[in-house]
């Protein structure tokens, strides 16, 4: 069956790296783009973007522009986010997606936690 | 960017019952290829969205026809009749139609 399985929660401080993984499985991980959505503590979903998963094209929605990288490790049919130089309003809950006409299958969610 | 504007903001329904939510669009969900992009999740707390409508109307694979969703344009619902306990939850719209993709801002489901 499809899967999408991220990586365990962080714990960074404001200005530390983090990188979130998303490995999909039951599926050819290629054949679907893989977007990705913030969740706020207690607050609503954000699109942050995606990345073409054949041609490892990331695309970024406005707010997630320069901080935050979307990359593949393909032979792993995996998909990451990476966010660099963390900041308290980065505390969230971070899903992937899978692309396709239903957008049913996402991850568990990682939660990262930015605090001093 | 599109905004969709979920009413209400919570809803109070007994066991039984029937729960009405509606998502309004600042401008039409039909794409250009005829299709409507427009989806309904709910999101049980501590999980991830589980999707329960596509494309307006399309229930997803094991969803019960308890739900159903409607409308067209600018203007959606999602009707869940018998409300069960398992309903609770916050309930999203998600138009996909135009970029950047957009949430509605949620309809939080508590049961009476």
């Amino acid at each position: 069956q499809i899967q999408l399985v991220q990586s365990g929660p962080e714990l960074k401080k404001p200005g530390e790296s983090v990188k979130i993984s998303c490995k999909a499985s039951g599926y050819t991980f290629t054949d679907y783009a893989m977007h990705w959505v913030k969740q706020a503590p207690g607050k609503g979903l954000k699109w942050m973007g995606w990345i073409n998963t054949y041609t490892g094209k990331p695309t970024y929605a406005d707010d997630f522009k320069g901080r935050f990288v979307f990359s593949l490790e393909a032979s792993a049919s995996t998909a990451n986010l990476q966010i660099s130089n963390l900041k308290n309003e980065d505390t969230a809950t971070y899903f992937c997606a899978r692309e396709d006409s239903s957008w049913a299958y996402w991850g568990q969610g990682t939660l990262v936690t930015v605090s001093s | 960017d599109v905004v969709l504007t979920q009413t209400p903001v919570s809803l109070l329904i007994s066991l039984g019952g029937q729960a009405s939510i509606s998502c309004r669009s600042s401008q039409s969900l039909v794409h250009s290829n005829g299709n409507t992009y427009l989806h309904w999740y709910l999101q049980k707390p501590g999980q991830s969205p589980q999707l329960l409508i596509y494309q307006v109307s399309n229930r997803f694979s094991g969803i019960p026809d308890r739900f159903s969703g409607s409308g067209s344009g600018t203007d959606f619902t999602l009707k869940i009749s018998r409300v069960e306990p398992e309903d609770l939850g916050v309930y999203y719209c998600l138009q996909r139609t135009h970029n950047p993709l957009t949430f509605g801002s949620g309809t939080k489901l508590e049961i009476k």
